[in-house]
């Protein structure tokens, strides 16, 4: 069946140390996107990726889409502590009308200070 | 825009005992789902409606849960009866297309 799969579970890092986290799909995916959870909070949308060796960056964060549309990466550089939360990648496998995506189950980021 | 509003916020129950949870999406979204989260199971959809009508129900684990979309702005998610493997953070969200935006959720505890 339709399956993401996300490394690592955890990953404690120091601050200012990088961090990345990789998703891994067996099949085609039409699109990916990435949220953010922070600890006893909800999953916030960060972006999607829908092309083909697709790279997107916001500020520290960067996401690429690989060519294949079957994995997909989040680096961070140069943690913060504000990057303190749960990563997680989210594909849509077939467009048009279905709005159901596939969850990871997450990573899990702890920065030390 | 309130973003997604969920009650209640934390619902302490009986095992038996039928829980009710509600959630009014953002206006003019179309699309709207429930989630389970777990720390052993992560973050499962449960069912997911489109204009209100259920479109995909695949997660709902069994007969005791059942969800209605009434109106473009209102759903519940009810359990009856309740048990402890139940107790969980239940999440709606709501989607204009793509992007979803998530409620605060309702942590549920069944004793």
């Amino acid at each position: 069946g339709q399956q993401v799969m996300q490394i690592p579970q955890y990953q404690h890092v120091q601050e200012g140390e990088d961090f990345t986290t990789y998703c891994n799909s067996s099949t085609t995916l039409s699109n990916i996107q990435w949220y953010k959870q922070r600890p006893g909070g909800h999953p916030v949308f960060l972006i999607q990726l829908v092309k083909s060796g697709e790279v997107k960056k916001q500020k520290r964060l960067t996401f690429q889409f690989g060519e294949a549309k079957k994995n997909s990466s989040l680096h961070i550089t140069a943690t913060q502590t504000t990057d303190v939360g749960t990563y997680f990648c989210a594909g849509r496998y077939n467009a048009g009308n279905n709005r159901k995506l596939i969850w990871g189950l997450g990573t899990s980021l702890a920065v030390n200070p | 825009d309130a973003g997604v509003i969920q009650s209640p916020r934390h619902e302490v129950t009986e095992m038996g005992q039928e829980v009710t949870l509600r959630c009014k999406p953002i206006s003019g979204h179309n699309s709207l789902f429930w989630y389970r989260q777990t720390m052993m199971r992560g973050l499962e959809l449960l069912i997911y409606f489109n204009n209100n009508v259920p479109i995909d129900d695949s997660g709902m684990p069994e007969d005791r849960f059942s969800a209605k979309m009434p109106n473009a702005s209102f759903s519940t998610l009810k359990i009856q009866p309740s048990e402890p493997r139940d107790s969980a953070v239940y999440f709606c969200a709501s989607s204009p297309y793509n992007e979803q935006f998530f409620g605060p959720g309702t942590r549920l505890t069944v004793l």
